[in-house]
Protein backbone atom coordinates (compact mmCIF):
# COMPACT_ATOMS: atom_id res chain seq x y z
CA UNK A 1 0.00 0.00 0.00
CA UNK A 2 1.25 3.61 -0.35
CA UNK A 3 1.69 5.74 2.58
CA UNK A 4 3.05 9.39 2.92
CA UNK A 5 5.71 10.53 5.38
CA UNK A 6 6.33 14.26 6.18
CA UNK A 7 8.55 15.83 8.12
CA UNK A 8 9.30 17.61 11.00
CA UNK A 9 5.84 17.36 11.95
CA UNK A 10 6.08 20.86 14.37
CA UNK A 11 9.06 23.61 13.90
CA UNK A 12 9.14 26.83 15.42
CA UNK A 13 11.69 29.26 13.32
CA UNK A 14 12.89 32.59 13.73
CA UNK A 15 12.36 35.30 11.17
CA UNK A 16 14.98 35.31 8.32
CA UNK A 17 15.97 31.68 9.11
CA UNK A 18 15.71 29.30 6.21
CA UNK A 19 13.28 26.37 6.03
CA UNK A 20 13.14 22.77 4.17
CA UNK A 21 10.33 20.91 4.56
CA UNK A 22 10.26 16.93 3.34
CA UNK A 23 7.59 14.72 2.05
CA UNK A 24 8.23 11.03 0.68
CA UNK A 25 6.07 8.74 -0.75
CA UNK A 26 6.59 5.09 -0.67
CA UNK A 27 4.56 2.21 -2.57
CA UNK A 28 4.24 3.93 -6.29
CA UNK A 29 5.96 5.59 -8.80
CA UNK A 30 5.99 8.89 -10.90
CA UNK A 31 3.19 10.32 -8.40
CA UNK A 32 1.50 14.06 -8.71
CA UNK A 33 2.85 15.47 -5.75
CA UNK A 34 1.80 18.87 -4.31
CA UNK A 35 2.39 21.22 -1.46
CA UNK A 36 -0.57 22.97 0.58
CA UNK A 37 -0.61 25.72 3.27
CA UNK A 38 -3.49 25.81 5.66
CA UNK A 39 -3.96 28.98 7.24
CA UNK A 40 -6.13 29.67 10.30
CA UNK A 41 -9.41 30.22 9.16
CA UNK A 42 -8.55 30.40 5.48
CA UNK A 43 -8.97 26.87 3.79
CA UNK A 44 -5.96 25.19 1.53
CA UNK A 45 -4.15 26.84 -0.68
CA UNK A 46 -2.20 25.40 -3.18
CA UNK A 47 1.44 26.32 -2.90
CA UNK A 48 3.17 23.90 -5.63
CA UNK A 49 3.03 20.85 -7.45
CA UNK A 50 4.66 18.81 -9.29
CA UNK A 51 4.17 16.01 -12.46
CA UNK A 52 7.87 14.76 -11.97
CA UNK A 53 11.17 15.35 -11.18
CA UNK A 54 13.00 18.67 -11.94
CA UNK A 55 9.24 20.02 -12.51
CA UNK A 56 7.66 22.87 -10.47
CA UNK A 57 4.46 24.73 -10.95
CA UNK A 58 4.09 27.35 -9.12
CA UNK A 59 0.46 28.76 -8.30
CA UNK A 60 1.19 31.99 -6.15
CA UNK A 61 4.38 34.18 -5.72
CA UNK A 62 5.99 33.81 -2.64
CA UNK A 63 8.87 33.39 -0.44
CA UNK A 64 8.98 29.79 -0.96
CA UNK A 65 10.29 27.21 -3.27
CA UNK A 66 9.95 23.71 -4.54
CA UNK A 67 11.77 21.23 -5.31
CA UNK A 68 11.64 17.37 -6.81
CA UNK A 69 15.12 15.51 -6.76
CA UNK A 70 13.59 12.30 -6.97
CA UNK A 71 10.75 10.62 -7.83
CA UNK A 72 9.34 10.40 -4.47
CA UNK A 73 10.70 13.21 -2.67
CA UNK A 74 9.08 16.47 -2.45
CA UNK A 75 10.87 19.79 -0.82
CA UNK A 76 9.46 22.50 0.47
CA UNK A 77 12.05 25.36 1.15
CA UNK A 78 12.74 28.77 2.22
CA UNK A 79 15.93 31.37 2.13
CA UNK A 80 14.51 33.86 4.24
CA UNK A 81 11.29 32.89 6.15
CA UNK A 82 8.86 35.79 7.18
CA UNK A 83 5.79 35.95 9.91
CA UNK A 84 3.63 35.32 7.03
CA UNK A 85 5.08 31.99 6.16
CA UNK A 86 3.54 30.53 9.43
CA UNK A 87 0.98 28.16 9.01
CA UNK A 88 0.11 24.02 8.54
CA UNK A 89 1.97 22.60 5.46
CA UNK A 90 0.26 19.87 4.03
CA UNK A 91 2.16 17.44 1.00
CA UNK A 92 -0.11 15.00 -1.08
CA UNK A 93 0.43 12.94 -3.75
CA UNK A 94 -2.22 11.15 -6.89
CA UNK A 95 -1.39 8.48 -9.06
CA UNK A 96 -0.35 10.37 -12.44
CA UNK A 97 -1.67 8.28 -14.63
CA UNK A 98 -5.62 6.75 -15.04
CA UNK A 99 -7.07 8.02 -11.67
CA UNK A 100 -10.08 9.88 -10.16
CA UNK A 101 -8.53 12.81 -9.39
CA UNK A 102 -9.02 12.23 -4.72
CA UNK A 103 -5.30 14.06 -3.53
CA UNK A 104 -3.88 11.75 -0.51
CA UNK A 105 -2.27 13.48 2.55
CA UNK A 106 0.35 13.76 4.81
CA UNK A 107 -0.26 14.75 8.29
CA UNK A 108 0.94 17.61 7.66
CA UNK A 109 4.29 20.26 9.25
CA UNK A 110 3.17 23.14 11.67
CA UNK A 111 5.75 25.97 11.23
CA UNK A 112 5.47 29.34 13.14
CA UNK A 113 7.94 31.95 12.72
CA UNK A 114 8.16 33.89 15.38
CA UNK B 1 -12.75 27.83 -13.56
CA UNK B 2 -14.14 25.43 -10.65
CA UNK B 3 -14.77 26.89 -7.62
CA UNK B 4 -16.96 25.26 -4.67
CA UNK B 5 -18.92 27.49 -1.61
CA UNK B 6 -19.38 25.97 1.49
CA UNK B 7 -22.27 27.34 3.32
CA UNK B 8 -21.53 27.89 7.19
CA UNK B 9 -17.75 28.25 8.86
CA UNK B 10 -19.79 25.92 11.76
CA UNK B 11 -21.81 23.77 11.97
CA UNK B 12 -23.10 22.50 15.54
CA UNK B 13 -25.42 19.49 16.35
CA UNK B 14 -26.26 17.20 18.88
CA UNK B 15 -25.20 13.72 19.35
CA UNK B 16 -27.91 11.60 17.59
CA UNK B 17 -28.76 14.17 15.29
CA UNK B 18 -28.72 14.52 11.32
CA UNK B 19 -25.10 16.07 10.38
CA UNK B 20 -26.14 18.65 6.94
CA UNK B 21 -22.88 20.38 5.54
CA UNK B 22 -24.03 21.59 2.36
CA UNK B 23 -21.71 22.34 -0.70
CA UNK B 24 -22.51 24.09 -4.11
CA UNK B 25 -19.51 24.08 -6.72
CA UNK B 26 -19.53 25.52 -9.83
CA UNK B 27 -18.03 23.86 -12.77
CA UNK B 28 -18.60 24.68 -16.70
CA UNK B 29 -17.95 20.87 -17.35
CA UNK B 30 -19.10 17.92 -15.52
CA UNK B 31 -16.99 17.84 -12.49
CA UNK B 32 -15.54 15.13 -10.32
CA UNK B 33 -16.43 15.88 -6.65
CA UNK B 34 -15.10 15.02 -3.07
CA UNK B 35 -15.54 15.24 0.53
CA UNK B 36 -12.66 15.23 3.30
CA UNK B 37 -12.20 15.07 6.76
CA UNK B 38 -9.74 16.95 9.21
CA UNK B 39 -9.15 16.37 13.10
CA UNK B 40 -6.85 18.75 14.41
CA UNK B 41 -3.21 18.97 13.82
CA UNK B 42 -3.74 15.93 11.50
CA UNK B 43 -3.53 15.54 7.27
CA UNK B 44 -6.60 15.03 5.26
CA UNK B 45 -9.10 11.82 4.54
CA UNK B 46 -10.88 10.92 2.09
CA UNK B 47 -14.53 10.48 2.88
CA UNK B 48 -16.00 10.18 -0.21
CA UNK B 49 -16.00 10.74 -4.06
CA UNK B 50 -18.42 11.57 -7.02
CA UNK B 51 -17.13 10.80 -10.52
CA UNK B 52 -19.34 9.02 -12.44
CA UNK B 53 -22.63 6.94 -12.36
CA UNK B 54 -25.11 6.76 -9.31
CA UNK B 55 -25.68 9.87 -7.64
CA UNK B 56 -25.68 9.14 -4.01
CA UNK B 57 -21.93 8.32 -2.50
CA UNK B 58 -21.67 6.35 0.41
CA UNK B 59 -18.22 7.18 2.07
CA UNK B 60 -16.24 5.88 5.45
CA UNK B 61 -18.33 6.31 8.64
CA UNK B 62 -21.66 6.21 7.60
CA UNK B 63 -20.96 9.32 5.63
CA UNK B 64 -22.90 10.10 2.53
CA UNK B 65 -23.47 12.61 -0.37
CA UNK B 66 -25.98 13.46 -3.39
CA UNK B 67 -25.02 14.75 -6.54
CA UNK B 68 -27.38 17.05 -7.65
CA UNK B 69 -26.60 18.61 -11.15
CA UNK B 70 -29.71 20.39 -11.56
CA UNK B 71 -28.70 22.28 -8.06
CA UNK B 72 -25.06 22.39 -8.65
CA UNK B 73 -24.26 20.68 -4.79
CA UNK B 74 -22.94 18.09 -3.31
CA UNK B 75 -24.45 18.01 0.32
CA UNK B 76 -22.67 15.84 2.88
CA UNK B 77 -25.24 13.99 5.23
CA UNK B 78 -24.98 11.12 8.24
CA UNK B 79 -28.24 10.38 9.84
CA UNK B 80 -26.48 10.46 13.18
CA UNK B 81 -23.78 12.40 14.77
CA UNK B 82 -21.47 10.97 17.12
CA UNK B 83 -18.65 12.93 19.34
CA UNK B 84 -15.89 11.75 17.21
CA UNK B 85 -17.45 12.64 14.20
CA UNK B 86 -16.27 16.64 15.37
CA UNK B 87 -13.69 18.20 13.04
CA UNK B 88 -13.56 20.06 9.70
CA UNK B 89 -14.53 19.26 6.62
CA UNK B 90 -13.88 20.22 3.26
CA UNK B 91 -15.26 20.21 -0.41
CA UNK B 92 -13.01 19.91 -2.90
CA UNK B 93 -14.11 19.79 -7.16
CA UNK B 94 -11.86 18.91 -10.16
CA UNK B 95 -12.59 19.24 -13.34
CA UNK B 96 -13.18 15.94 -14.80
CA UNK B 97 -10.61 15.23 -17.44
CA UNK B 98 -8.33 18.11 -15.86
CA UNK B 99 -5.88 16.34 -13.49
CA UNK B 100 -3.68 18.60 -11.93
CA UNK B 101 -5.19 20.61 -9.16
CA UNK B 102 -7.88 20.12 -6.72
CA UNK B 103 -9.97 23.13 -5.78
CA UNK B 104 -11.05 23.26 -2.01
CA UNK B 105 -13.96 25.07 -0.52
CA UNK B 106 -12.58 27.30 3.33
CA UNK B 107 -13.86 23.92 5.54
CA UNK B 108 -17.33 23.75 7.74
CA UNK B 109 -16.30 23.04 11.16
CA UNK B 110 -18.50 20.58 12.96
CA UNK B 111 -19.15 20.25 16.47
CA UNK B 112 -20.83 18.02 17.90
CA UNK B 113 -22.53 18.30 21.51
CA UNK B 114 -24.04 15.63 23.83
Amino acid sequence: SQTIHQWPATLVQPVGSPLSLECTVEGTSNPNLYWYRQAAGRGLQLLFYSVGIGQISSEVPQNLSASRPQDRQFILSSKKLLLSDSGFYLCAWRQGAANTGELFFGEGSRLTVL
Amino acid sequence: AQSVTQLGSHVSVSEGALVLLRCNYSSSVPPYLFWYVQYPNQGLQLLLKYTTGATLVKGINGFEAEFKKSETSFHLTKPSAHMSDAAEYFCAVIRSGGFQKLVFGTGTRLLVSP
